[in-house]
Order: structure tokens, then C-alpha cells, then sequence
């Protein structure tokens, strides 16, 4: 699976847009980037996947670049509540063999 | 409510002992893993099953071991022989289909403590 790169953390004002980066470099042409966040003490929550095409669900945009090499999840009006650990994962779908390998995140601290 | 189910939230054990984590789900799913994460560190995947009495280790099986008899449950065995037993364990599922969604739904944790 294609390794990811992204910051420690982050702050964000709350009602502001939270953009949190992911690079990755090595990523295949089968492999889908997915993000998942992890509130404190808790299990992890799936947010979004792209393979190449911008996504964008009720939680959140995903913008991957044109080469596919970095990508950028967007949470558009930040809130106390996404404070969280967020995960870029790059990984190809395999149907039922699927694994994820989660890296150390970035902790999006969400401030007044 | 259909969900994820991990007991208990907080265990504690004696060194030496062999513990068994429960995880059950009703989502009718047919995938099913464990993982374990440390403090700071993020999640590692210690064994998954895709489908009844089959489950395949993950990159740190060594000193656990799991069943999959029926589908809606996974149960983890921490044994003696796992040099650092205390961490927070995950169980998490994966209904197939062919959407490359790939959405693990994940329990609420156990907090296992080897005194």
C-alpha cells in the first residue's frame, strides 16, 4: 500500500473551513484514498473516498490533485465536535480481503 | 439499533492470564477485525475474518488469537504469551458488496490493562 504523509496537527476557528492535507507520492493507479477520523477514546469513523474525480458528501469534500499524488479533505464550517484525529488511508479495494493500515493522523484541534 | 458491540469497556488482568475480548455485530456483515492502538499511535491490525471459520492474520497476530463461529461474532483471545498486553482493542466490520467504499463500522473499544 502506498505510504502517506501528513501533519501532527492542525487548529481551525470554529465556522471556518478545516482543509487537512494527505500526501501521497507512490500512490497506484488501483488505489483509493479514504479518510477516517477518530474522536477521542472512540472507534474510528469513515468519512469519504475518492479514487480521482473530487468527492463530496454531507460530512465532507475530498479534492484529490490532478496526479493524484496529494489530496485535501475539506470540512467546510468546523465545529467543536470534529476535534478529532483524522486518518488518510491509501489502499487498493480488494472486495471482502479490504484492509486498512492506519498511520498516526492529524489531531484537528477546533477552537471559539 | 444495529451496531457494534464490544465488552467489556474497561478490563484489567493480571499478567499471566489469558483474556478474551468480545465483539458482536448484527449488521449482517460478513467481515470482521481486530485492532489494536497504543497511546498517540495509530490503529494496527492484528487478525481479520472475511467470512465464517476463516480469519487470517494481520501485521501483529503474534500472542492472540481469534474464532469466527458464527457470523455475528469475533471474539479475541489476548494470551500470555503477548509481551505487551495493554493497549485499547477495536473490532470493526465490513459489509461486501462490490462499491469500493470500503466502510469499516468500529465498536466503542476495550481498554485492556495487564497489571
Amino acid at each position: 500500500d502506498a505510504k502517506t504523509t501528513q501533519p501532527t496537527s492542525m487548529d481551525c476557528a470554529e465556522g471556518r473551513a478545516a482543509n487537512l492535507p494527505c500526501n501521497h507520492s507512490t500512490i497506484s493507479g488501483n488505489e483509493y484514498v479514504y479518510w477516517y477520523r477518530q474522536i477521542h477514546s472512540q472507534g474510528p469513523q469513515y468519512i469519504i473516498h475518492g479514487l480521482k474525480n473530487n468527492e463530496t458528501n454531507e460530512m465532507a469534500s475530498l479534492i484529490i490533485t490532478e496526479d493524484r499524488k496529494s489530496s485535501t479533505l475539506i470540512l467546510p464550517h468546523a465545529t467543536l465536535r470534529d476535534t478529532a484525529v483524522y486518518y488518510c488511508i491509501v489502499t487498493p479495494y480488494t472486495g471482502t480481503a479490504s484492509k486498512l493500515t492506519f498511520g498516526t493522523g492529524t489531531r484537528l484541534q477546533v477552537t471559539l | 439499533d444495529g451496531g457494534i458491540t464490544q465488552s467489556p469497556k474497561y478490563l484489567f488482568r493480571k499478567e499471566g492470564q489469558n483474556v478474551t475480548l468480545s465483539c458482536e455485530q448484527n449488521l449482517n456483515h460478513d467481515a470482521m477485525y481486530w485492532y489494536r492502538q497504543d497511546p498517540g499511535q495509530g490503529l494496527r491490525l492484528i487478525y481479520y475474518s472475511q467470512i465464517v471459520n476463516d480469519f487470517q492474520k494481520g501485521d501483529i497476530a503474534e500472542g492472540y488469537s481469534v474464532s469466527r463461529e458464527k457470523k455475528e461474532s469475533f471474539p479475541l483471545t489476548v494470551t500470555s504469551a503477548q509481551k505487551n498486553p495493554t493497549a485499547f482493542y477495536l473490532c470493526a466490520s465490513r459489509g461486501t458488496s462490490t462499491a469500493p467504499s470500503n466502510e469499516q463500522f468500529f465498536g466503542p473499544g476495550t481498554r485492556l490493562t495487564v497489571l
